[in-house]
Formats: structure tokens, C-alpha cells, sequence
């Protein structure tokens, strides 16, 4: 099947400084990526959804200039914590649309844990 | 507003007893229902999905799932655990906005006893 991944899958970083993670999909395009965000013991919530030749579409209450999302080309899109904060600590997965149309399957990569201290 | 409830949170069971995860749903209207598996260090994969026709959906792993539509419901179940299958499940189900972006339930963590 259809595989998505992430890198890194973990970094640990200091309060103020940036963080990049990529979301790319190995063997299908996707001309739309979704990112979620998960805190412990709690569901993903959508953060926003990442379009390939166009800004991305922010869910309410998701910071715009905090969380910056380019979708660089049809197998990769990036988000990017700016000056990050230990509240940002959290597990960030991305998704990609099935390119078979089957429906809303969905193909996930394996997530980022972002620590900050 | 759609939601998904998943009213339990953590469930423990014997290995070779039967499982059965509860997932209610609110959708303005016949919704396609989805439940995935998160296992440690990777990521979700899907189980199964309803979109219409047979009731009753079979899944990988040995997994199925029944829509009821009085009960707005669509449990998982499986008639005999592994140990493999300790996990977090999630069952989900589309956004109304046709973005065919996902909206999660809060997850049922799996605990199996040897």
C-alpha cells in the first residue's frame, strides 16, 4: 500500500529556536497533505491541510505565523514550529489522501515528537 | 457539528478473550466511518470503513465492525485477542466540509493480559 513518512521522528529542541518536519509521500502524489497535531492521552485534532501551488488552509484557532506549512512539491509538504515553546511539545502526523480515489482513506506517516525545553 | 465518542478510554483483556470497542457517532447524515489502529512508533493504519451496503464491515487482522444507525453506533470487535493487538484505536470519521480531512474520536487504549 500507499506508505508516508516523516522525518525526524523525534527531536528535542531548545525554547526560541525552529523547528522543520517533512512529511513525504514515498510511492503516490498528493496534491494535499493534512497535518495533525496529538497530546497525550488525547485525539488528533486537525491543524491544517497543506495544498500543493497554494497557501494552506488553517483550522481555527491554529496560529498561521506559528506553525508555517509549505507544500514544496507533490511528495512533500513541511511544517514548520517557529520559535518554539515548551506548550509546542507535542506529536505532530501528517496524511495523505489515497490516490486510488477509495474514498476518504487516509495514509499516515509515522509521526514527530517534538520535545521542547 | 459531527462528533465521534468513544466513551471508553482504557480496556484491559485476557489474551484469546473476545474484544469490543465502542464508537457513537453525530453526522447529519449517513456518514463513512473509519477505525485505525496506532501502535507504538508507528503510524495509523487502518482497521476498516463502512461507506454503505453490508452492515457489518470486515477489517484486517481479524477485526470487524457493525454500522447500527438506530444506535448511531459502529463498535469494533474481534472474537479472540492477541497480545500484538495492544494498541490505541481510534475511530473517525470525515469532516462535512467534503476537505476529506479526518475527525477523530479520543481513542480507546488496549491493554493485553498474557
Amino acid at each position: 500500500g500507499a506508505v508516508v513518512s516523516q522525518h525526524p521522528s523525534r527531536v528535542i529542541c531548545k525554547s526560541g529556536t525552529s523547528v522543520k518536519i517533512e512529511c513525504r509521500s514515498l510511492d503516490f502524489q498528493a496534491t494535499t497533505m493534512f497535518w495533525y497535531r496529538q497530546f497525550p492521552k488525547k485525539s488528533l485534532m486537525l491543524m491544517a491541510t497543506s495544498n500543493e501551488g497554494s497557501k494552506a488552509t488553517y483550522e481555527q484557532g491554529v496560529e498561521k505565523d506559528k506553525f508555517l506549512i509549505n507544500h514544496a512539491s507533490l511528495t512533500l509538504s513541511t511544517l514548520t514550529v517557529t520559535s518554539a515553546h515548551p506548550e509546542d511539545s507535542s506529536f505532530y502526523i501528517c496524511s495523505a489522501p489515497a490516490p486510488s480515489g477509495a474514498g476518504d482513506t487516509q495514509y499516515f506517516g509515522p509521526g514527530t515528537r517534538l520535545t521542547v525545553l | 457539528a459531527q462528533s465521534v465518542t468513544q466513551p471508553d478510554i482504557h480496556i484491559t483483556v485476557s489474551e484469546g478473550a473476545s474484544l469490543e470497542l465502542r464508537c457513537n457517532y453525530s453526522y447529519g447524515a449517513t456518514p463513512y466511518l473509519f477505525w485505525y489502529v496506532q501502535s507504538p512508533g508507528q503510524g495509523l493504519q487502518l482497521l476498516l470503513k463502512y461507506f454503505s451496503g453490508d452492515t457489518l464491515v470486515q477489517g484486517i487482522k481479524g477485526f470487524e465492525a457493525e454500522f447500527k444507525r438506530s444506535q448511531s453506533s459502529f463498535n469494533l470487535r474481534k472474537p479472540s485477542v492477541h497480545w500484538s493487538d495492544a494498541a490505541e484505536y481510534f475511530c473517525a470519521l470525515p469532516c462535512p466540509t467534503g476537505a476529506n480531512n479526518l475527525f477523530f474520536g479520543t481513542g480507546t487504549r488496549l491493554t493485553v493480559i498474557p
